[in-house]
C-alpha cells in the first residue's frame, strides 16, 4: 500500500460542477502539500496544510489530522482547471511523499 | 514564473554518461529540493539543500549526487546514466528548512537517456 493514495485517479466532468480530490496518507506529516502540473508540465504549489481549512478562489483544500485524510475541492470548474492535481505529505522525517497524482479533465 | 531556473531546458545523452543539472532557487530561498517525475514511479524527492547543507534525503540513487553553492544555486549530477534515468528532473526552493513551507518549482529539465 502506498503511503500517500489519492482518489479518483481521472475524473471527467462539466464546466461548473463541483470537483472533489481526496487524498489519505499513512505517515506523520508536517504539511500536506497540494500541487497542481499543467498539460506543459509545469508545478505550481497550490495549498499548504496542517490544519483546517485553506481557500484561495476557487479552490478550497481541507484537512483532517485525526483521520488522516485531506481534500481538494474546486467550485464551478473550468476548463482551465484541466491538469494534474497531486497531494504531497511532508513528513516529520522532512522526507516527502507524493500521491501518484489525479487527471481532472473539465468539458466546456 | 516562479523565480526558479533550471537549465538546461532539455538534455539527451548516451547511457554511461555524466551529466549536471543546475537549479538556482528564487531570491531570498535558502532551501532547494530536488525531485524526479517518471512515467512508471510519479514525483519522487531525491534530496533537499538549506544554505549550503544538506538537510533531508530521498529516494536518490548512489549515482546521483548535489550540492549547494555559497550563492546558493543548487547542481545535481548524475552519473552512469541508464535508460531508467530518463525522466523530468525538477527543482524547488522555498525560504525556510522545514517541509512545512511553501515550495516553487522550476520548469524542469528533461534528460533522455539513449
Amino acid at each position: 500500500k502506498n503511503e500517500v493514495e489519492q482518489s479518483p485517479q481521472n475524473l471527467t466532468a462539466q464546466e461548473g460542477e463541483f470537483i472533489t480530490i481526496n487524498c489519505s496518507y499513512s505517515v506523520g506529516i508536517s504539511a500536506l502539500h497540494w500541487l497542481q502540473q499543467h498539460p506543459g508540465g509545469g508545478i505550481v504549489s497550490l495549498f499548504m496544510l496542517s490544519s483546517g481549512k485553506k481557500k484561495h478562489g476557487r479552490l478550497i483544500a481541507t484537512i483532517n489530522i485525526q483521520e488522516k485524510h485531506s481534500s481538494l475541492h474546486i467550485t464551478a470548474s473550468h476548463p482551465r482547471d484541466s491538469a494534474v492535481y497531486i497531494c504531497a505529505a511532508g513528513g516529520v522525517d522532512d522526507k516527502i511523499i507524493f500521491g501518484k497524482g489525479t487527471r481532472l479533465h473539465i468539458l466546456p | 514564473d516562479s523565480g526558479v531556473t533550471q537549465t538546461p531546458k532539455h538534455l539527451i545523452t548516451a547511457t554511461g554518461q555524466r551529466v549536471t543539472l543546475r537549479c538556482s532557487p528564487r531570491s531570498g530561498d535558502l532551501s532547494v529540493y530536488w525531485y524526479q517525475q517518471s512515467l512508471d514511479q510519479g514525483l519522487q524527492f531525491l534530496i533537499q539543500y538549506y544554505n549550503g547543507e544538506e538537510r533531508a534525503k530521498g529516494n536518490i540513487l548512489e549515482r546521483f549526487s548535489a550540492q549547494q553553492f555559497p550563492d546558493l544555486h543548487s547542481e545535481l549530477n548524475l552519473s552512469s546514466l541508464e535508460l531508467g534515468d530518463s525522466a523530468l528532473y525538477f527543482c524547488a526552493s522555498s525560504a525556510g528548512q522545514g517541509n512545512y513551507n511553501e515550495q516553487f518549482f522550476g520548469p524542469g529539465t528533461r534528460l533522455t537517456v539513449l
